[in-house]
């Protein structure tokens, strides 16, 4: 079973910190994505990486950037966490058959 | 733009068949239709694609239509930890997957 992992499940930051968002899979997959979901808006992507070192920007790249320096391990940091940024954050994996499995999501809020 | 119409919401009985109805009549011939679900407060759960052949899994069984404008999910014997939001998407990359609101499934004791 694909096992995608997140390091956190919840989070309280204040405005200004800067946040790290962990999250690790276990099927030597190829492209991992984060995603936020808010009520009403639906899931967004943030960012996506098809290869360590490798980005893409999704739909709402601004106020995020991320890190892939191992192939299993894809980060999302809010470099001054806004409280516009709370929200749940999903992060995704795929591999060479293209469906996206889910970790547990990280429900982040910022004050 | 919306790809995908589904109900917004659906009851079922416990141990019965739950059909959950999607339509996509704008769906390319490249593009998947894929099922996930998301029980509350839990990330999405994969559970099923297909093309254009219906497919069958340890989970849900996808029927669609031969001119691929619409399409079933069958839970064939829903259980109460079957409640949750279910989305129908259709992609022709995987690389972005867009959710829409999905159909609020309750299974009812």
């Amino acid at each position: 079973d694909v096992k995608v992992t997140q390091s956190s499940r919840y989070l309280v930051k204040r405005t200004g910190e800067k946040v790290f968002l962990e999250c690790v899979q276990d099927m030597d997959h190829e492209n991992m994505f984060w995603y936020r979901q808010d009520p009403g808006l639906g899931l967004r992507l943030i960012y996506f990486s098809y290869d360590v070192k490798m980005k893409e920007k999704g739909d709402i790249p601004e106020g995020y950037s991320v890190s892939r320096e191992k192939k299993e391990r894809f980060s999302l940091i809010l470099e001054s966490a806004s409280t516009n940024q709370t929200s749940m954050y999903l992060c995704a994996s795929s591999g060479a058959e293209e469906t996206q499995y889910f970790g547990p999501g990280t429900r982040l809020l910022v004050l | 733009d919306a790809k995908t119409t589904q109900p917004t919401s659906m009851d079922c009985a416990e141990g019965r068949a739950a059909n959950l109805p999607c339509n996509h009549s704008t769906i390319s011939g490249n593009e998947y239709v894929y099922w996930y679900r998301q029980i509350h407060s839990q990330g999405p759960q994969y559970i099923i694609h297909g093309l254009k052949n219906n497919e069958t899994n340890e989970m849900a069984s996808l029927i669609i239509t031969e001119d691929r404008k619409s399409s079933t999910l069958i839970l064939p014997h829903a259980t109460l930890r079957d409640t949750a939001v279910y989305y129908c998407i259709v992609e022709g990359s995987n690389y972005k997957l867009t959710f829409g609101k999905g159909t609020l499934l309750t299974v009812n004791p």
